[in-house]
């Protein structure tokens, strides 16, 4: 089955710096690759998702992209904001079998 | 509609106790899932129902028992559990596309406790 790494475990950064999280995935017939953001207490909610025929996409702060080659993407935030802090994990699916990588917890220091 | 509702919110069960969490949609959606979740993890993909079937099963004991009693519903019916079952049961839905994944809509999960 799918196997998704994802790396750091934990990131903290100054409000208004960028972050980065990376993830691997072992499937390479996974074609859907989304990221969640889970807050305490709340449930994951989907921020972007990109498909695999597609190498980038964004939406205002926050872009994704994706090497098919290398079996790897990448979550980014730019312009970072207290509010952007919380768990953040990737994803990989194919057909309607999602996995998930570890999670990050993200902190956003003011 | 775009919501995912689950019931109960908090359930609190003994070891030899009969319980069912119950999840509801209707978006549409035809694949329905159960993850589990404990604290400070990532969801961990328990079962998918496709059509009303079931569709992935990912090894779960027998004391967890799903059911889809048709395209809306989706049922965990909990039986003999074990303190280490204790967790967030979530259930999503997302379209049913052989060629394209969708997204997953969470619903707020029923937090289990298992005395």
């Amino acid at each position: 089955g799918e196997n998704v790494e994802q790396h750091p475990s934990t990131l903290s950064v100054q409000e208004g710096d960028s972050a980065v999280i990376k993830c691997t995935y072992s499937d390479s017939a996974s074609n859907y690759f989304p990221w969640y953001k889970q807050e305490l207490g709340k449930r994951p909610q989907l921020i972007i998702d990109i498909r695999s025929n597609v190498g980038e996409k964004k939406d205002q702060r926050i872009a994704v992209t994706l090497n098919k080659t290398a079996k790897h993407f990448s979550l980014h935030i730019t312009e970072t904001q207290p509010e952007d802090s919380a768990v953040y994990f990737c994803a990989a699916s194919r057909n309607n079998d999602m996995r998930f990588g570890a999670g990050t917890r993200l902190t956003v220091k003011p | 509609d775009t919501e995912v509702t689950q019931t109960p919110k908090h359930l609190v069960m003994g070891m030899t106790n009969k319980k069912s969490l119950k999840c509801e949609q209707h978006m549409g959606h035809r694949a329905m899932y159960w993850y589990k979740q404990k604290a400070k993890k990532p969801p961990e993909l328990m079962f998918v129902y496709s059509y009303e079937k079931l569709s992935i099963n990912e090894s779960v004991p027998s004391r967890f028992s799903p059911e889809c009693p048709n395209s809306s519903l989706l049922n965990l019916h909990l039986h003999a559990l074990q303190p280490e079952d204790s967790a967030l049961y979530l259930c999503a839905s997302s379209q049913l596309n052989d060629r394209v994944p969708g997204e997953l809509f969470f619903g707020e999960g029923s937090r289990l406790t298992v005395l």
